[in-house]
């Protein structure tokens, strides 16, 4: 089962614009949130996250905002820069877990 | 910080081949240990996890098998290779609340 989302598989914004790139959960034991960033051919790395307890969290460029209840989490890029471009994947985990769910990804492409 | 080895980085088997890849972990001690696969077009799908040597749990049926002779050695296995095996093959360590993942492995099952 699909217990988190990613309903756009691609992304395209002009550089300089702000890129929002969202995701969905369904599980709502998860407490935490993260974002990584993937080149192809390579493994993702960690991008920025979020603790429940908090609905924004900032880091330079990158901000991710969380709506509980929702279910609802999104990653801003501001302003995107052509080195942006990549796949990211949204990814949750419980606190009594030892696995990490993640989404389908959302491939970004930022235009010069 | 942790540091993850994979190997091979490519790999073309033919079907019905047998398939054995290796992970190592640098920087951390009883780390917990996964092997996911990302499949073209598809997201990252969780194959299976360690939280400790000859501890293995898997997550999806499949003709792979994983094992962990070491603390820092996790290692995936196919006896047979099936051409929807085909994919990208990432090590990953960690908690739950973050992994740090490996480069990968390409493998290509004709």
């Amino acid at each position: 089962d699909q217990q988190v989302k990613q309903n756009s598989p691609s992304l395209s914004v002009q550089e300089g614009r702000i890129s929002i790139l969202n995701c969905d959960y369904t599980n709502s034991m998860f407490d935490y949130f993260l974002w990584y960033k993937k080149y192809p051919a390579e493994g993702p790395t960690f991008l920025i996250s979020i603790s429940s307890i908090k609905d924004k969290n900032e880091d330079g460029r990158f901000t991710v905002f969380l709506n509980k209840s929702a279910k609802h989490l999104s990653l801003h890029i501001v302003p995107s820069q052509p080195g942006d471009s990549a796949v990211y994947f949204c990814a949750a985990s419980a606190d009594n877990n030892n696995d990490m769910r993640f989404g389908a990804g959302t491939r970004l492409t930022v235009k010069p | 910080s942790q540091t993850i080895h994979q190997w091979p980085a490519t790999l073309v088997q033919p079907v019905g081949s047998p398939l054995s890849l290796e992970c190592t972990v640098e920087g951390t001690s009883n780390p917990n240990l996964y092997w996911y696969r990302q499949a073209a077009g598809r997201g990252l799908q969780l194959l299976f996890y360690s939280v400790g040597i000859g501890q293995i749990s898997s997550e999806v049926p499949q003709n792979l098998s994983a094992s962990r002779p070491q603390d820092r050695q996790f290692i995936l296995s196919s006896k047979k290779l099936l051409l929807s095996d085909s994919g990208f093959y990432l090590c990953a360590s960690g908690l739950a609340h973050e992994q740090f993942f490996g480069p990968g492995t390409r493998l290509t099952v004709l």
